[in-house]
């Protein structure tokens, strides 16, 4: 069955400290991957998503990055963090195509990130 | 981009009560979630369902894509559906993005 794996689960960091959040997904090949962020516990604002190993489409500007080094491995970062990076980060997964059944999104548990 | 809205944005129920959430969209799409995200943050799928009805349990789901909504059914309410309720899609042309709503929270007093 496929899993998905994201760590740690809270975090608290200073302002301008680097940040690296990772998302690991077992079961499945060539999965779609996801980064959202959650805001005061309301909507979820798609950060990043990724088609292939490389392949990092951004949604919106901002202070972080993504990367995708392996096919069931994708990485949030930043090199300097700020105040309003804080919130719900949220790592998820997909596959499409009629062959494979199913299009749902599958979502890791989370990391809570406070930036103090 | 794909408007999706929610309503109502809170609902506070007794156990034991039925209710409908409704999830509104504003352009064609192929692609429409329902999640459920508990109190310590996890977002669980309930349903995949871009038309017509499913149940699950006490939960049940219809979409009905030609008018842009979807409903979702829960009845019998247990203080364990607490939670905030999403429902997401997407375009045709948006591979793979979901775009969600602001969900509804539904608090369930024993």
């Amino acid at each position: 069955s496929q899993t998905i794996h994201q760590w740690p689960a809270t975090l608290v960091q200073p302002v301008g400290s680097p940040l690296s959040l990772e998302c690991t997904v077992e079961g499945t090949s060539n999965p779609n991957l996801y980064w959202y962020r959650q805001a005061a516990g309301r909507g979820l604002q798609l950060l990043f998503y990724s088609v292939g190993i490389g392949q990092i489409s951004s949604e919106v500007p901002q202070n972080l990055s993504a990367s995708r080094p392996q096919d069931r491995q994708f990485i949030l970062s930043s090199k300097k963090l700020l105040l309003s990076d804080s919130g719900f980060y949220l790592c998820a997964w997909s596959v499409d195509g009629v062959s494979r059944g199913n299009y749902g999104y599958t979502f890791g548990s989370g990391t809570r990130l406070t930036v103090v | 981009g794909i408007q999706v809205e929610q309503s109502p944005p809170d609902l506070i129920l007794q156990e034991g009560a039925n209710s409908t959430l409704r999830c509104n969209f504003s352009d064609s799409v192929n692609n429409l979630q329902w999640f459920h995200q508990n109190p310590w943050g996890q977002l669980i799928n309930l349903f995949y369902i871009p038309s017509g009805t499913k149940q699950n349990g006490r939960l049940s789901a219809t979409t009905v894509a030609t008018e842009r909504y979807s409903l979702l059914y829960i009845s019998s309410s247990q203080t364990t559906d607490s939670g905030v309720y999403f429902c997401a899609t997407r375009v045709r042309t948006s591979y793979g993005k979901l775009t969600f709503g602001q969900g509804t929270i539904l608090t369930v007093h024993p």
